[in-house]
């Protein structure tokens, strides 16, 4: 596609549920990051992939996060039993290959989570 | 782990006037990139700038990998420049960010 996508834009949820994110990457980058952003503050990396292997997921705050990227493109963060701590603005980049040469990162819109 | 400082943390300033941002990083890098979020909080990728200097209409950037710092100039700015400017550092594909210089143009 043309940028990133991402989607639900918005989304409210009770604690106990489970959420998923999705991310469409740009047509043909490589590398897929996922990063939260809390208001006021820089993004906070989660997770990366290159292709369809996750590369590193230090991140990711524990064991109720987790991502996929089966084919290679759209991506899936998936947060069981949410918590109202989870609450953030969770952002998914993409970039041609890797953070070295060629690796601007374009970032979609954003998906808004608010867990009550 | 490595640092990134960017300053000042505020900028006021009326429409038409000129601004340095400043960002400073403790550790060297393999790559340095600026970004814009506005206020509607789309996050924008200005430059991916490692060094030298680069410019794109009325902003460039200037980083000086050995002394471990980069310049976002924004001229003659306009109330649509306001938002926070970002530059994060690459670190084996991490990029770690600084807290960021929220910019606001009165017009």
């Amino acid at each position: 596609g043309a940028g990133v996508s991402q989607s639900p834009r918005y989304k409210v949820t009770k604690r106990g549920q489970d959420v998923a994110l999705r991310c469409d990457p740009i047509s043909g980058h490589v590398s897929l990051y996922w990063y939260r952003q809390a208001l006021g503050q820089g993004p906070e990396f989660l997770t990366y992939f290159n292709y369809e292997a996750q590369q590193d997921k230090s991140g990711l705050p524990n064991d109720r996060f987790s991502a996929e990227r089966p084919e290679g493109s759209i991506s899936t963060l998936t947060i069981q039993r949410t918590e109202q701590r989870d609450s953030a603005m969770y952002r998914c980049a993409s970039s041609l290959y890797g953070t070295g040469e060629g690796g601007e990162l374009f970032f979609g819109e954003g998906s808004r989570l608010t867990v009550l | 782990g490595i640092q990134v400082e960017q300053s000042p943390p505020d900028l006021i300033l009326q429409e038409g006037a000129n601004s340095t941002l400043r960002c400073n990083f403790s550790d060297s890098v393999n790559n340095l990139q600026w970004f814009h979020q506005n206020p509607w909080g789309q996050l924008i990728n200005l430059f991916y700038i490692p060094s030298g200097t680069k410019q794109n209409g009325r902003l460039s950037a200037t980083t000086v990998a050995t002394e471990r710092y980069s310049l976002l100039y924004i001229s003659s700015s306009q109330t649509t420049d306001s938002g926070v400017y970002f530059c994060a550092v690459d670190l084996n594909y991490q990029l770690i960010w600084g807290a960021g210089t929220k910019l606001i143009i009165k017009p």
